[in-house]
């Protein structure tokens, strides 16, 4: 049972212009949530993460938006880069006590040049 | 600086042979996790560590064993490997836990036939 989805496996988008990569959660008791971008051989690295206090956080190119009533984040990349192409993982957690990140099945995003 | 360095990057197993994958950090991080990919998945938590000598289960901890010795090294040991078991595997670290952006290795791929 995926408490974590994210349903496009790819996503196109002409560098300059907006990425937009989606997640859905079912777990009402995940409190926080983060970004991981992963290239070809390498080990996932953290992008940006978003409290469940807030509804929006920012860093740089890259903003995640959090609507808990939709249980719905999303992560804007703008503007895209060639360099930003990557899949990229939405995970989640319930915090306090847990140890655990679930992480969703990641979202293939390619930026062409 | 280092980081998260995995030994090896790659190998192949037959069923029922033993192996132990290598994992060893530099940032003086007290939580060690491992986590299992496999191919269009998401990340699944095998074990984890908060400290030195003490490890938990994940979700997916069945055929594996783990020990922490140390604050720098979290090997992961596979008994009777299984082609159940064919899979990327990422070590990762952090600070103080999961609200933290974690510090992955390269991973390691693993074949069992």
């Amino acid at each position: 049972d995926q408490q974590v989805k994210q349903n496009s496996p790819s996503l196109s988008v002409q560098e300059g212009r907006i990425s937009i990569l989606n997640c859905d959660y079912t777990n009402s008791m995940f409190d926080y949530f983060l970004w991981y971008k992963k290239y070809p051989a390498e080990g996932p690295t953290f992008l940006i993460s978003i409290s469940s206090i807030k509804d929006k956080n920012e860093d740089g190119r890259f903003t995640v938006f959090l609507n808990k009533s939709a249980k719905h984040l999303s992560l804007h990349i703008v503007p895209s880069q060639p360099g930003d192409s990557a899949v990229y993982f939405c995970a989640a957690t319930s915090g306090a006590g847990s140890y655990q990140l679930t992480f969703g099945k990641g979202t293939k995003l390619s930026v062409i040049p | 600086n280092a980081g998260v360095t995995q030994t090896p990057k790659f190998r192949i197993l037959k069923i029922g042979q033993s192996m132990t994958l290598q994992c060893t950090q530099d940032m003086n991080h007290n939580y060690m996790y491992w986590y299992r990919q496999d191919p269009g998945m998401g990340l699944k938590l095998i074990y984890y560590s908060v400290g030195a000598g003490i490890t938990d289960k994940g979700e997916v901890p069945n055929g594996y064993n783990v020990s922490r010795s140390t604050t720098e090294d979290f090997p992961l040991r596979l008994e009777l490997a299984a082609p159940s078991q064919t899979s990327v595997y990422f070590c990762a670290s952090s600070p103080t836990g999961v609200y933290d952006g974690y510090t992955f290795g390269s991973g390691t791929r693993l074949t069992v036939v």
